[in-house]
């Protein structure tokens, strides 16, 4: 079946790191894969996403790039601020499926 | 955009009982998922609405069941509560069949603790 595999958490930056969570997944199809993000107490928020191979997603000066030969969509931000803390979920949605697959999650905290 | 509104946003319940969360989706909204995240865990896929049919179901049994009303409203059921079934419950609602084109727009949750 379809999965999704995160890179294991929690990951701590301080703030303007350069960040990398790394997602692949395992799909039979031609999926579309999102990030999502929640913050402390509130509900997931889209962060990006991307619907066909190559394409790159990009909001908030995060960017993710579906690459099909890696099964991969990993996130990437070049200066971290201390508001981007929360719990970011990879997940890929098959085409035609109503649902979402999730990945885990992996917490981030940026310290100042 | 008044967003997704889940009620109550917290829950406590006995093993046996029965519960039911609420969730108000965006007006325009026709698609409302449900999703049960456990602690530590990304979501999983309980069942999909749309216009008020069941389109779609995760692996879930059937003592878990929904309903969706034209005001954009829906509930999700669960009978014969287990201990297992504590998690956050999460809702979201788009406004296309499969959440491609727009994505969803998720609730901020019930939090389900069976005692």
């Amino acid at each position: 079946g379809n999965s999704v595999t995160q890179m294991e958490g929690p990951v701590t930056l301080s703030e303007e790191a350069f960040l990398t969570i790394n997602c692949t997944y395992t799909a039979t199809g031609y999926p579309s894969l999102f990030w999502y993000v929640q913050y402390p107490g509130e509900g997931l928020q889209l962060l990006l996403k991307a619907t066909k191979a190559d394409d790159k997603g990009s909001n908030k000066g995060f960017e993710a790039t579906y690459r099909k030969e890696t099964t991969s969509f990993h996130l990437e931000k070049g200066s971290v601020q201390v508001s981007d803390s929360a719990v970011y979920f990879c997940a890929l949605s098959e085409q035609g499926a109503q649902k979402l697959v999730f990945g885990q999650g992996t917490r981030l905290t940026i310290n100042p | 955009e008044t967003g997704v509104t889940q009620s109550p946003t917290h829950l406590i319940k006995t093993r046996g009982q029965q519960v039911t969360l609420r969730c108000s989706s965006q007006s325009g909204h026709n698609t409302v998922s449900w999703y049960q995240q456990a602690l530590g865990q990304g979501p999983q896929f309980i069942f999909q609405y749309y216009r008020e049919e069941e389109n779609g179901r995760g692996n879930f049994p059937p003592r878990f069941s929904g309903l969706q009303f034209p005001n954009y409203s829906s509930e999700l059921n669960v009978n014969a509560l287990e201990l297992d079934d504590s998690a956050l419950y999460l809702c979201a609602s788009s406004r296309d069949w499969v959440g491609v084109n727009y994505g969803y727009t998720f609730g901020s949750g019930t939090r389900l603790t069976v005692v």
